[in-house]
């Protein structure tokens, strides 16, 4: 059972567009919800993440948007450049303990066009 | 910034034999590492955590005794994939999480190849 939905499944925007990926979850009980980017070849890296007590956060170009009553939240890259084209995992997790796995979407893959 | 390791980058064995891929955080101490394989096109799955000093916990549907995982220390963990099989063939890749904080950072992964 699927616990994170990730859309779209592809993306393609124009350089300097607004790339908006959503993910929806069914678990109440997750409270941190980190975004990855993972270029061919090589392991995720974080971009950003969020928890529930925040409707949303900034960091540069990339923004996640939270809606807890909705169970839903999204990441938008402003002004899209070509070095964004990758993919791009959501994630969510509960509690703060160490043991505690990431359950992952099943990832945007990004294409930025000049 | 925290950072993992891991060890080969990208291995060739044949069918039948065991590979041993590492996973180091370098800078920090790791308190729980986890191990994913990640076939092309498609996202991560969990395969097993583990704790230092202690067995690892297995995903369901994930054969212990094919995929071996040893915590031995705070800073190295190690994957051993045995009697591998060209189906065992993906990405593996690893991460580490510290006692306190939220960030879980990965390693660069290991592609392995089982002619």
């Amino acid at each position: 059972q699927q616990q994170v939905k990730q859309s779209p499944q592809s993306l393609i925007v124009q350089k300097g567009g607004i790339s908006i990926i959503n993910c929806a979850y069914e678990n109440t009980a997750f409270d941190y919800f980190p975004w990855y980017q993972q270029f061919p070849g090589k392991g995720p890296a974080l971009l950003i993440a969020i928890r529930p007590d925040v409707s949303e956060k900034k960091e540069g170009r990339f923004t996640i948007s939270f809606n807890k009553s909705a169970k839903q939240f999204s990441l938008h890259i402003m002004d899209s450049q070509p070095g964004d084209s990758a993919t791009y995992f959501c994630a969510a997790r509960k509690s703060n303990f160490g043991n505690e796995k990431l359950t992952f979407g099943t990832g945007t893959r990004l294409t930025i066009i000049p | 910034g925290a950072v993992v390791s891991q060890h080969p980058s990208w291995v060739i064995c044949k069918s039948g034999t065991s590979v041993k891929i590492e996973c180091r955080s370098l800078d920090f101490q790791a308190t729980t590492m986890f191990w994913y394989r990640q076939f092309p096109k498609q996202s991560l799955m969990l395969m097993a955590t583990s704790n230092e000093g202690s067995k690892a916990t297995y995903e369901q549907g994930v054969e212990k005794d094919k995929f071996l995982i040893n915590h031995a220390s705070l800073t190295l963990s190690t994957l051993t994939v045995t009697s591998a099989h060209p189906e065992d063939s993906s990405f593996y890749i690893c991460s580490a999480r510290r006692q306190e904080g939220d960030e879980q950072f990965f390693g660069p992964g290991t592609r392995l190849t089982v002619l």
